[in-house]
This record gives structure tokens, C-alpha cells and sequence, in this order.
């Protein structure tokens, strides 16, 4: 089935790392996604990662993949307020073409 | 990365009526883009697939003769919410996929429809 799950909120101070992650169940998803929401705004992509990688860095973002445990992260570095937001999840499962499952989004408050 | 507009990022309209929102790709072409509807502070729900020169398809449970999608060319699809009640007031969000890399999707800045 597809089904991707985020926690729901995550508090942390200017400066600090962020960790976010997600878990998915379609084992045959070919990429993963991180996309960025800001309020009364569209979804900014943030990065992707092919499911046959293990990690993916670009700049202050991580993207850690475990294929075994369906488990996807991403590790933003030096959090600044700017980075307050609502961060989605999706996988894109093979049998779905170009269709993308969200996850329900987990909100970040960075704090001063 | 690449750009898709929206119009118009909000609208006000009368039960009854019908409201067009516009999604273009601006600098890259786009044979399959996705409607997508967002409830306050929940996840995007995939409504419908636009397919350039053919029928939309429909995820199960959307209206068809009341969302109607429209993908003329391959910058351009339109969605018409007919006959609009106050339970149609969401946020809509399309999406494109640039046709030389299927695999990265590029979301619009959303159209706020309020139903009065």
C-alpha cells in the first residue's frame, strides 16, 4: 500500500540541526522527495534522492536514505528562521508513473 | 530550478458560479501536470492528472464533470471548478513534470478559492 508518515511537529534553536524524517511502504518508490512549504505558498523542491542511494548532500541539507527500513531523513545544518516551514515527504512508487504520495508534512519552528 | 505560475492566487467567487485557475510552466515544457487540493494544515491530495491533448484521469472520488481540466498546450493547464459550492474553498496546487527530467516535479505558488 502507500502510505508515508512524518511526525508532525519539531521545535529547534537558530543554529542548531534540524532532523526530519519520514517513513514510506512502497518499496518500489525510484526517487524520494523533500519539498518545502511556506505559508499561503506553493511546494518548493529541496532535493531528491534516487532510491539506490544512501545518502545525498547539497549544501545544508542531508538526505540519509535506509531502503531496508523504509526510512528517509533530512538533516538541515545551522537552522536559521528562514527555514520555518512545513516539510513534505513524498515517494514516487514505480507502479505509479509520475504520481508522488505526500506524507502529511511536519512543521518547523526555529526558535532565536 | 524551474518555474510554474498560477493564476490567480486567490479568488473570491458566489455559490453557484464557475472559476477557472490557470497553471503554466514558464520555462520548460510540460506533457503531464497534476492538480493537487490542500486543506488547512493538511497534505496535498492528488485530484487529477493532465495529460497535454488527452483526457485528464481522475483519482477515485473526484468529480470529473465538476472539476473540469483542460491541457491544451505544453505550458498550459487549466482546472474549472463549475457550479462551486462553499465546501469547494480550498487551496489548489499544480505541479509539472519538465518532459527531459521526468523525475523532478515543480509545483506552483497555489490558488486560495474562497466560496461565499
Amino acid at each position: 500500500g502507500e502510505d508515508v508518515e512524518q511526525s508532525l511537529f519539531l521545535s529547534v534553536r537558530e543554529g542548531d540541526s534540524s532532523v526530519i524524517n519520514c517513513t514510506y511502504t512502497d518499496s518500489s518508490s525510484t526517487y524520494l522527495y523533500w519539498y518545502k512549504q511556506e505559508p499561503g505558498a506553493g511546494l518548493q523542491l529541496l532535493t531528491y534522492i534516487f532510491s539506490n542511494m544512501d545518502m545525498k548532500q547539497d549544501q545544508r541539507l542531508t538526505v540519509l536514505l535506509n531502503k531496508k527500513d523504509k526510512h528517509l531523513s533530512l538533516r538541515i545544518a545551522d537552522t536559521q528562521t528562514g527555514d520555518s516551514a512545513i516539510y513534505f515527504c513524498a515517494e514516487k512508487p514505480k507502479a505509479a508513473g509520475n504520481k508522488l504520495t505526500f506524507g502529511g508534512g511536519t512543521r518547523v519552528l526555529v526558535k532565536p | 530550478g524551474a518555474v510554474v505560475s498560477q493564476h490567480p492566487s486567490r479568488v473570491i467567487c458566489k455559490s453557484g458560479t464557475s472559476v477557472k485557475i490557470e497553471c503554466r510552466s514558464l520555462d520548460f515544457q510540460a506533457t503531464t501536470m497534476f492538480w493537487y487540493r490542500q486543506f488547512p494544515k493538511q497534505s496535498l491530495m492528488l485530484m487529477a492528472t493532465s495529460n497535454e491533448g488527452s483526457k485528464a484521469t481522475y483519482e477515485q472520488g473526484v468529480e470529473k464533470d465538476k472539476f473540469l481540466i483542460n491541457h491544451a498546450s505544453l505550458t498550459l493547464s487549466t482546472l474549472t471548478v463549475t457550479s462551486a459550492h462553499p465546501e469547494d474553498s480550498s487551496f489548489y496546487i499544480c505541479s509539472a513534470n519538465r518532459d527531459r527530467s521526468l523525475y523532478e516535479q515543480y509545483f506552483g505558488p497555489g490558488t486560495r478559492l474562497t466560496v461565499t
